[in-house]
């Protein structure tokens, strides 16, 4: 079956200049994460949406950093006026119900960005 | 706080054990999880254990948990080139939305 598809894959933009990362879960998933891979260092947690509830946007690093979530399903986060230190590989995730059962992650395949 | 604790590189010879380990922060968290990640690629989903388990064994894989401790550990038997990659510990919290908080990642090196 298909698995969590992020897209781009890669991304190269100009220091100022805004990007829409796109994340599509598993479907029925009802939780779904946002992670940020710099060179060689572990995930930093961003965003986390969790079916109807308000995401917990605790992670975002800046006011620069948004996400959003369409009908509980598509994500799109979105940086606006790059800077050089976004670059890093953004991960997606999803997982079902969150809610006290066995619900493992899913991860997508990243999107890396490069701020040049 | 909200972290779960990994050291950071362990490097072991090939044919040797392995041995991970993960201090997690929420003794109420049901799950517990090992993903690994393979060099370009996403993170994998290992293996698990419930926290109502000591250990859990599969393969060359064996999961230890202390709950009394909040520590984790994966014992990666006869270890090979291939297991070479970061391994991230994980906790899903019962509590505050039911989060997946993850360890900063063990990167492990195995020397042929």
């Amino acid at each position: 079956g298909a698995g969590v598809s992020q897209s781009p894959s890669n991304k190269v933009t100009e220091k100022g200049k805004d990007v829409e990362l796109r994340c599509d879960p598993i479907s029925g998933h009802t939780a779904l994460y946002w992670y940020r891979q710099s060179l060689g260092q572990g995930l930093e947690f961003l965003i986390y949406f969790q079916g109807n509830s308000a995401p917990d946007k605790s992670g975002l690093p800046s006011d620069r950093f948004s996400a959003e979530r369409t009908g509980g399903s598509v994500s799109t986060l979105t940086i606006q006026r790059t800077q050089q230190e976004d670059s890093a590989v953004y991960l997606c995730a999803s997982s079902r119900s969150g809610t006290g059962v066995n619900s493992p992650l899913h991860f997508g395949n990243g999107t890396r960005l490069t701020v040049t | 706080g909200e972290d779960v604790e990994q050291s950071l590189f362990l490097s072991v010879r090939e044919g040797d054990s392995s041995v991970i380990n993960c201090t997690y922060t929420d003794s109420s968290s049901t799950y517990l999880y090992w993903y690994k990640q393979e060099p370009g690629a996403g993170l994998q989903l290992l293996t698990y254990i419930f926290s109502n388990m000591d250990m859990k064994q599969d393969q060359r894989l064996t999961v230890l948990l202390n709950k009394k401790d909040k520590h984790l550990s994966l014992r990666i038997a006869d270890t090979q080139t291939g297991d070479s990659a970061i391994y991230f510990c994980a906790e899903k919290k019962d509590t505050g939305g039911f989060k997946t908080i993850f360890g900063a990642g063990t990167r492990l090196f195995v020397k042929a």
